[in-house]
């Protein structure tokens, strides 16, 4: 069964950093790209960020760009995202997606983990 | 940045059909994809690279992509379809959603 399972959300003010982490089960890691996605209260989903199979590739939504850092490690079949310089916007439910060539689509979704950045 | 426009919401009656656009520049020569999303729960995935279903997925969703506009229909829609649908695309390596389209089935 493949399982994601995202962790390191919480309450932060702004300015300040948060690190989230996604581990993943049940299927090769290191064959899909995995990415990021976050949606803000009440609204739709947003892509945030990418990175390929090696971590050699990495794409980012320009509103983050600069701030958070995508990274992975395939020795522990996890997935990390670095978050910097954390305003108000940022606040949301973060999901780690998983996508594969054969496809172009999110296969496989997490649960979420919720980033609050406030005073 | 590449966008993807989708009517906020659609409303349709049991049994009746459910068609979901999605407009982007040139949207069909990229692939698109579907995504639904119920109350309180991740989303998943129903339609991938314009019209193919994943396992699991009923055969009352299919899907069409030409011109501008990408289409979700749903056949036969049912109360359990009522939820969020969001459009998706890849464009240079980016992956833009739509704002999603509020489904309601009564």
């Amino acid at each position: 069964e493949v399982q994601l399972v995202e962790s390191g959300g919480g309450l932060v003010q702004p300015g300040g950093s948060l690190r989230l982490s996604c581990a993943v089960s049940g299927f090769t890691f290191t064959t899909y790209w995995m990415s990021w996605v976050r949606q803000a209260p009440g609204k739709g989903l947003e892509w945030v960020a990418n990175i390929n199979q090696d971590g050699s590739e990495k794409y980012y939504v320009d509103s983050v760009k600069g701030r958070f850092t995508i990274s992975r490690d395939n020795a522990k079949n996890s997935l990390d995202l670095q978050m910097n310089s954390l305003r108000a916007e940022d606040t949301a439910l973060y999901y780690c997606a998983t996508h594969s060539s054969s496809s172009l689509a999110f296969d496989y979704w997490g649960q979420g983990t919720l980033v609050t950045v406030s005073s | 940045s590449y966008e993807l426009t989708q009517p906020p919401s659609l409303s349709v009656s049991p049994g009746q059909t459910a068609s979901i656009t999605c407009s982007g520049d040139k949207l069909g020569n990229k692939y698109a994809c579907w995504y639904q999303q119920k109350s309180g729960q991740s989303p998943v995935l129903v339609i991938y690279q314009d019209t193919k279903r994943p396992s699991g997925i009923p055969e009352r969703f299919s899907g069409s992509n030409s011109g501008n506009t990408a289409t979700l229909i749903i056949s036969g829609a049912q109360a359990m379809d009522e939820a969020d649908y969001y459009c998706q695309a890849w464009d240079s390596s980016t992956a833009p959603f739509g704002g999603g389209t509020k489904l309601t089935v009564l």
